[in-house]
């Protein structure tokens, strides 16, 4: 699996757009990248994933660049209740063993 | 319908003690994982099982560490003997049919002393 880069950290304003880098230069064409966060105390949590569109769900957005060597994962409009550490993780479909790098802390500021 | 669910939540032992952690899996998932966390570390994959059988237990540390699926239903971690640097946040997930998309429970925090 390829590895990724994030920043450590990050700081946002609630009610604005949180946009979170991951650089995947080494990704292979049939590996996924995939979005989880964690929160406080809790279980790591899944928010989204995509291979080469870019992706909208309930939670967040993913945008994928044409050369599939970066992406950000997007918060359209974060609040406090967003704050955790995000990790992006590149893993072929099927693979079955999540490899977590030390991921984003994402704070989100009144 | 129910996350997945794991027990205890806390879990004080001495060293040399054992400890026993059980996940319960989403109900319909036959992929169960265990990952931990140790202090200061990054999330850890342990092993994975599909149904009742080991797929892959090439994270587990050593073998003081056994895992069992009977049944293919829940799934428990038997730590014996503890030794400190067990300490650490022991996560369970699972997911459907060979989804990369695992749901994770809220995890055990284990404490040996």
């Amino acid at each position: 699996d390829a590895k990724t880069t994030q920043p450590p950290s990050m700081d946002c304003a609630e009610g604005r757009a949180a946009n979170l880098p991951c650089n995947h230069s080494t990704i292979s064409g049939n590996e996924y990248v995939y979005w989880y966060r964690q929160i406080h105390s809790q279980g790591p949590q899944y928010i989204i994933h995509g291979l080469k569109n870019n992706e909208t769900n309930e939670m967040a957005s993913l945008i994928i660049t044409e050369d599939r060597k970066s992406s950000t994962l997007i918060l359209p409009h974060a609040t406090l209740r967003d704050t955790a550490v995000y990790y992006c993780i590149s893993i072929l479909q099927g693979a079955q063993k999540l490899v977590f790098g030390q991921g984003t802390r994402l704070t989100i500021n009144p | 319908e129910a996350g997945v669910t794991q027990f205890p939540s806390h879990s004080v032992i001495e060293k040399g003690q054992t400890v026993t952690l059980r996940c319960d899996p989403i109900s319909g998932h036959d992929n169960l994982y265990w990952y931990r966390r140790v202090m200061g570390k990054e999330i850890k994959f342990l092993l994975h099982f599909v149904k009742e059988s080991k797929q892959d237990e090439s994270g587990m540390p050593n073998n003081r560490f056994l895992a069992e699926r009977t049944g293919g239903t829940y799934s428990t971690l038997k730590v014996q003997p503890a030794e400190l640097e067990d300490s650490g946040v022991y996560f369970c997930a699972s997911s459907q049919d060979r989804s990369v998309t695992q749901y994770f429970g809220p995890g055990t925090r284990l404490l040996v002393l």
